[in-house]
């Protein structure tokens, strides 16, 4: 049975501070890692993915990669209300193509 | 603004009833995926849809379930006999071919009683 997993918080940050969320996964031979973020009641939105080792970092986002722990992590700075959501980590399979989610971590930024 | 829609938005249903649950792509893509939620609980895949054809399923996805692509537009999900543990969020998604990240569009939230 393939895990990811996810502190479910909440992570309460104040807003303007950098927010840290963190991903392991159990499949060793997983090649694609995705970020979600998800309001209640709405379907997950894509904001990044990433498939190397290191860092890729987009606008306020940046998704880090560990392929030999197995972990992925998602960092927000200048964090907003609007950032207020669950985060959602997925990974993709070696093999197939759908993805397998974790519980996910709510984020709560408080002005 | 999702590239796929979904519809209905919400629908009530009795248990025992049958439910079709439909996605419409805005462009045409190839490859599909049915997730659902339940309340508080992982997004969790169903089925996936390649060619006209299931390429993959879970072992959530049994009899009750199929999925169609009936006019080569529409893609939908049914469920023959719905029961309470049916009640979900049902997302439809696109694309995701090798590393490519899936799209979900807007969701159907499906009530049973």
């Amino acid at each position: 049975q393939k895990e990811v997993e996810q502190n479910s918080g909440p992570l309460s940050v104040p807003e303007g501070a950098i927010a840290s969320l963190n991903c392991t996964y159990s499949d060793r031979g997983s090649q694609s890692f995705f970020w979600y973020r998800q309001y209640s009641g709405k379907s997950p939105e894509l904001i990044m993915f990433i498939y190397s080792n290191g860092d890729k970092e987009d606008g306020r986002f940046t998704a880090q990669l560990n392929k030999a722990s197995q972990y992925v992590s998602l960092l927000i700075r200048d964090s907003q209300p609007s950032d207020s959501a669950t985060y959602l980590c997925a990974v993709k399979e070696a093999a197939g193509n759908k993805l397998t989610f974790g519980g996910g971590t709510r984020v709560l930024v408080k002005p | 603004e999702p590239e796929v829609t979904q519809t209905p938005s919400h629908q009530v249903t009795q248990m025992g009833q049958e439910v079709i649950l439909r996605c419409v792509p805005i462009s045409n893509h190839l490859y599909f995926y049915w997730y659902r939620q339940i309340l508080g609980q992982k997004v969790e895949f169903l089925v996936s849809f390649y060619n006209n054809e299931i390429s993959e399923k879970s072992e959530i996805f049994d009899d009750q379930f199929s999925v169609e692509r009936p006019d080569g537009s529409n893609f939908t999900l049914k469920i023959r006999s719905t029961k309470l543990e049916d009640s979900a969020m049902y997302f439809c998604a696109r694309d995701g071919l090798g590393n490519s990240p899936l799209h979900f569009g807007n969701g159907t939230r499906l009530t049973v009683t």
